[in-house]
């Protein structure tokens, strides 16, 4: 199993449709979940943090289900703005001479393309 | 204004020379990190430094080598034994909880093209 992994779309959709994107990870441990935006050429952005109760921002609503091991993102309402790569990150844990070291591991990232 | 900046944002290299990345920052971060990213991939991890004077090999270090002289700063130098370096680098900065557990924010990247 990859240690996150994501559909890479891309995800087509109209203005005002509801769209949602998953992301599944390896590690039981891990602890910090994010969505990151990357427009085209540019560097990735915080979009959010995902916490445990799960939590909305605006328009944008992130989930985490930790029995499953998969956070979610849902965007309501999609604007022309919104496309764009989504990338998910979650920090896993690797052994290592030092004992367990934790990074952030970002996925490929799903491409979502909002049309007129 | 408080960020992370990278330099130069377009390089070009012959093949066989070595080159270096600038990355700086002002948020008094104590990690940073460099990543490349290649069409269509995800971005890979090539150093990280989480205090100064030290730092860790990424998951794809070979060709590549860092100094952390000063907390603001971590240039990235890409070596002619790197096989592959065309590439679009970016540079990252976190508070650092251990754990890896902290937001990391980028600079703008570098990309840098081998003729």
């Amino acid at each position: 199993r990859k240690e996150v992994e994501q559909d890479p779309g891309p995800f087509n959709v109209p203005e005002g449709a509801t769209v949602a994107f998953n992301c599944t990870y390896s590690n039981s441990a891990s602890q910090s979940f994010f969505w990151y935006r990357q427009d085209c050429r540019k560097e990735p952005k915080l979009l959010m943090s995902v916490y445990s109760s799960g939590n909305e921002d605006g328009r944008f609503t992130a989930q985490l289900n930790r029995a499953s091991q998969y956070i979610s993102l849902l965007i309501r309402d999609s604007k022309l703005s919104d496309s764009a790569t989504y990338l998910c990150v979650v920090n896993i844990f690797r052994a290592s001479n030092e004992g367990s070291q934790g990074n952030l591991i970002f996925g490929k990232g799903t491409k979502l393309s909002v049309k007129p | 204004d408080g960020g992370i900046t990278q330099s130069p944002k377009y390089l070009f290299r012959k093949e066989g020379q070595n080159v270096t990345l600038s990355c700086e920052q002002n948020l008094n971060h104590d990690a940073m990190y460099w990543y490349r990213q290649d069409p269509g991939q995800g971005l890979r991890l090539i150093y990280y430094s989480q205090i100064v004077n030290d730092f860790q090999k990424g998951d794809i270090a070979e060709g590549y080598s860092v100094s952390r002289e000063k907390k603001e700063s971590f240039p990235l130098t890409v070596t002619s034994a790197q096989k592959n370096p065309t590439a679009f680098y970016l540079c990252a900065s976190s508070i650092d909880r251990p754990g890896g557990r902290d937001t990391q924010y980028f600079g703008p990247g570098t990309r840098l093209t081998v003729l």
